[in-house]
């Protein structure tokens, strides 16, 4: 069966520091990957999709990027965060049949 | 551009109450609909998928229907239960294009359901 996982579950960092989340999906090849993020009273925002290795689209000019540098494997990165990047990042998977949507578990970032 | 739209925000019922949450959408070309179920600092757990061609979908209590041609969906919940208490959202997927790999989602219907 398929899995994805996301971490960490939570952090806090400073302002201007770098960012590094990672999510991984297991149980499939070549899927469709996402960041999203979701900030209190403004629902789900899509941040970046990726439909294979190296192919990056991003949906909302910020201060964040993404990566995927494996075909199960896709990074979300800043090299300087601000206070504005605060919010519940949740990773997606999904593939191109007629299935729908698998979500990750989320991450709380925290910037002070 | 596709709009989703969840009524109500929130709800509050007793426990064992039959209940309805609405959502509906301005463009009817999706691919498919799909529920999810969110509890508080959680990631999202699907509920119930419906592509375009069916009406219904079933899973125990829930029931969710979709009339595409007029831009709506229900998620019926039978005798709820104080364990249903979580936001819950529906997201459509777009039939085509360049974009069709992307959800939109409504912001969601708040439910409590008190013991």
């Amino acid at each position: 069966s398929q899995t994805i996982h996301q971490w960490p579950a939570t952090l806090v960092q400073p302002v201007g520091s770098p960012l590094s989340l990672e999510c991984t999906v297991e149980g499939t090849s070549n899927p469709n990957l996402y960041w999203y993020r979701q900030a209190a009273g403004r629902g789900l925002q899509l941040l970046f999709y990726s439909v294979g290795i190296g192919q990056i689209s991003s949906e909302v000019p910020q201060n964040l990027s993404a990566s995927r540098p494996q075909d199960r494997q896709f990074i979300l990165s800043s090299k300087k965060l601000l206070l504005s990047d605060s919010g519940f990042y949740l990773c997606a998977w999904s593939n191109s049949g007629n299935y729908g949507y698998t979500f990750g578990s989320g991450t709380r970032l925290t910037v002070v | 551009k596709q709009e989703v739209t969840q009524i109500p925000a929130a709800l509050s019922v007793p426990e064992g109450e039959n209940l309805v949450l609405n959502c509906s959408f301005t463009d009817s070309a999706i691919y498919n609909l799909q529920w999810f179920r969110q509890d508080p600092g959680k990631g999202l757990t699907s509920l119930l998928l419906i592509q375009s061609s069916q009406r219904e979908q079933t899973s125990g209590r829930l029931n969710a229907s979709l009339d595409k041609s007029s831009g709506r969906s229900t998620l019926y919940i039978a005798a709820s239960q104080p364990g249903d208490s979580a936001t819950y959202l529906c997201a459509v997927r777009p039939n085509s294009g360049g974009s069709n790999y992307k959800l939109t989602f409504g912001k969601g219907t708040l439910l409590t359901v008190n013991p």
